[in-house]
């Protein structure tokens, strides 16, 4: 079936320092992908997505790259902020009927000033 | 983007009560609304898929007399945790989607506790 495979936190980094958090996935076909944001107590917010290979998404300074080859999608962003301090889901949507999203296990990250 | 709102976002019960959680979609109509719950530290873990008008799907394992879900409207799901225990406090999140392979709009999240 399918998954998310994403690197265990929790990742602790000073402000202004790069971020990296490796996601990568199993599925037949080609699914889109998303990476979601959980603040603390909250639901989770979109914060991009891509739908087919070697799309880039990008929002708030993240990027994320659809890499078919590798089957990944690393979310990255160069100059983390402590108000970034979150957990973060990698998460896939197969192209098949049923809508379910696949989560990977969550890496939680932690900014300090 | 599109606006999920989940209510309450935090309850308390007595164990043996039951306790109602909505979940609206404010500006599209949800042809799908899942319900997850999340433990501490962990992934969301699927529950159930409701569609509008139908019985909703279960995930294997979830227990469908303990937690029902009603789907009675395009914009409005409900999950009824049945008759409480302390087990099932947890963190319950829906979500929808206003059609097919479209992406999915979270609500806030409702933190349960049966004391």
């Amino acid at each position: 079936g399918d998954s998310v495979t994403q690197m265990e936190g929790p990742v602790t980094l000073s402000e202004e320092a790069f971020l990296t958090i490796n996601c990568t996935y199993t599925a037949t076909g080609y699914p889109s992908l998303f990476w979601y944001v959980q603040y603390p107590g909250e639901g989770l917010q979109l914060l991009l997505k891509a739908t087919k290979a070697d799309d880039k998404g990008s929002n708030k300074g993240f990027e994320a790259t659809y890499r078919k080859e590798t089957t990944s999608f690393h979310l990255e962003k160069g100059s983390v902020q402590v108000s970034d301090s979150a957990v973060y889901f990698c998460a896939l949507l197969p192209k098949a009927a049923g809508n379910k999203l696949t989560f990977g296990g969550g890496t939680r990250v932690l900014v300090k000033p | 983007g599109a606006v999920v709102s989940q209510h309450p976002s935090w309850v308390i019960c007595k164990s043996g009560t039951s306790v109602k959680i909505e979940c609206r979609s404010l500006d599209f109509q949800a042809t799908t609304m899942f319900w997850y719950r999340q433990f501490p530290k962990q992934s969301l873990m699927l529950m159930a898929t409701s569609n509008e008008g139908s019985k909703a799907t279960y995930e294997q394992g979830v227990e469908k007399d303990k937690f029902l879900i009603n789907h009675a409207s395009l914009t409005l799901s409900t999950l009824t945790v049945t008759s409480a225990h302390p087990e099932d406090s947890s963190f319950y999140i829906c979500s929808a989607i206003p059609g097919l392979n479209t992406e999915a709009f979270f609500g806030q999240g409702t933190r349960l506790t049966v004391v």
